[in-house]
């Protein structure tokens, strides 16, 4: 099976930019979360969903937006850039059923987004 | 609180065993301890997860002790791909996120 794959990888914005970062899950995974990667904050969870539905969500400020279309990719939005926006942004897909979370989560690679 | 406490860093042999320890005194019954690895600027890899059971797959054993309170990750044949940061976490099967501690920063050299 393939795995979780992201693009871009590499990204360079400018402030005030917006930026939108592609997932592709494992195939046959409903559930997609997104992570925030610092080294000063370690690994922050963004959001999850779940059936093209976001399910869960982290403390992050609106600019972070996601959606999962019918297929269980995932794409995820920030608006107007900040600096500390620089980060390594994970996507993870996971086996999970229903209600319950009770499975593995397999990263991707991740983008490495530099604003400046 | 640390739900997990890793040793800082850990050093191992290109092609022997490297067993890592984890503690979770406080695990609940229906926690599963995790195991996950994190080469330099890549993302996470899955390794193995249990509940009681000792587990085994093609990447590592995971050997739990029986009170829980504690767990060992062993990479039975250690080679130089296997120098990352290692996890271990313990979740619910309804903890919807994944946090990471500090880890074990395992070295293998050659």
């Amino acid at each position: 099976k393939a795995g979780v794959t992201q693009t871009p990888r590499y990204l360079i914005k400018t402030r005030g930019q917006q930026v939108t970062l592609s997932c592709s899950p494992i195939s046959g995974h409903r559930s997609v979360s997104w992570y925030q990667q610092t080294p000063g904050q370690g690994l922050q969870f963004l959001f999850e969903y779940f059936s093209e539905t976001q399910r869960n969500k982290g403390n992050f400020p609106g600019r972070f937006s996601g959606r999962q279309f019918s297929n269980s990719r995932s794409e995820m939005n920030v608006s107007t850039l900040e600096l500390g926006d620089s980060a390594l942004y994970l996507c993870a897909s996971s086996p999970a059923q229903g209600s319950g979370f009770s499975y593995e989560q397999y990263f991707g690679p991740g983008t490495r987004l530099t604003v400046t | 609180d640390a739900k997990t406490t890793q040793p800082t860093s850990m050093d191992c042999a290109e092609g022997r065993a490297a067993n890592l320890p984890c503690n979770h005194s406080t695990i609940s019954g229906n926690e599963y301890v995790y195991w996950y690895r994190q080469i330099h600027s890549q993302g996470p890899q899955y390794i193995i997860h249990g509940l009681k059971n000792n587990e085994t797959n093609e990447m590592a054993s995971l050997i739990i002790t029986e009170d829980r309170k504690s767990s060992t990750l062993i990479l039975p044949h250690a080679t130089l791909r296997d120098t990352a940061v290692y996890y271990c976490i313990v979740r619910t099967n309804n903890d919807y996120k994944l946090s990471f501690g500090a880890g074990t920063t395992v070295t293998v050299r050659a």
